[in-house]
């Protein structure tokens, strides 16, 4: 059981916008900023799409975008297209015990 | 760029130590606030972070694997590596080596880059 709680799956038509959850507790999430996204295509190494919460990397498109309430972090693609179909993870800083916590990961569909 | 490279056997034995090595090219290993990491796949489930160690040699471990996982640095061959001991089959995976970014004040940050990955089997 992962420590940060994702969807398994969601899905979207091309076009539309979708958004995965990332719920975590006052330990983790609820206490940082320090949040990120990774995409994984089947056969490859993650792909750091967001970090601290909501910052997008160089070169990463803008149709990935991010936000943070509480203890629940979110990741949306928008205008998604087929080569989005990928797993995505979320991570976070558990504090000085714990350290680093991953979702369970979500697998996104393009319908 | 910075590009990592895992490398090590893809079968260990029950019982046995697991002992991987990841290379590090176009940066070098020593930078100040470098720190290096570990983080393992499962066939067909999620990731797990491992470890974290600086460059200081100062390591970071899971609390679920503190008891079995060592990490070490060897800059002078730009490396850094994992052992994990005692491995059962729970232990199959694939493991990623990555660089996570630290706070000014410690806090473990994003991981970027990623080496490809190398499975790992554990059976006799």
């Amino acid at each position: 059981q992962s420590a940060l709680t994702q969807p398994a799956s969601v899905s979207g038509s091309p076009g539309q916008s979708i958004t995965i959850s990332c719920t975590g507790t006052s330990s983790d999430v609820g206490s940082y900023n320090l949040v990120s996204w990774y995409q994984q295509h089947p056969g490859k190494a993650p792909k750091l799409i967001i970090y601290e919460a909501t910052q997008r990397p160089s070169g990463v498109s803008d149709r990935f975008s991010a936000s943070k309430s509480g203890n629940t972090a979110s990741l949306t693609i928008s205008r998604v297209r087929a080569d989005d179909e990928a797993d995505y993870y979320c991570s976070s800083y558990a504090g000085s015990t714990t350290h680093v916590v991953f979702g369970g990961g979500t697998k996104v569909t393009v319908l | 760029q910075l590009q990592l490279q895992e490398s090590g056997p893809g079968l260990v034995k029950p019982s046995e130590t697991l002992s991987l090595t990841c290379t590090v090219s176009g940066g070098s290993i020593t930078r100040d606030s470098y720190s290096w990491g570990w983080i393992r796949q499962p066939p067909g489930k999620g990731l797990e972070w491992i470890g974290n160690i600086y460059n200081s040699g100062s390591a970071y471990y899971n609390p679920s694997l503190k008891s079995r996982v060592t990490l070490s640095l060897d800059t002078s061959k730009s490396q850094f590596s994992l052992n994990l001991s005692s491995v059962t089959a729970a232990d199959t995976a694939v493991y990623y080596c990555a660089r996570p970014s630290v706070t000014v004040i410690g806090e473990w940050d994003w991981f970027d880059p990623w080496g490809q990955g190398t499975l790992v089997t554990v059976s006799s």
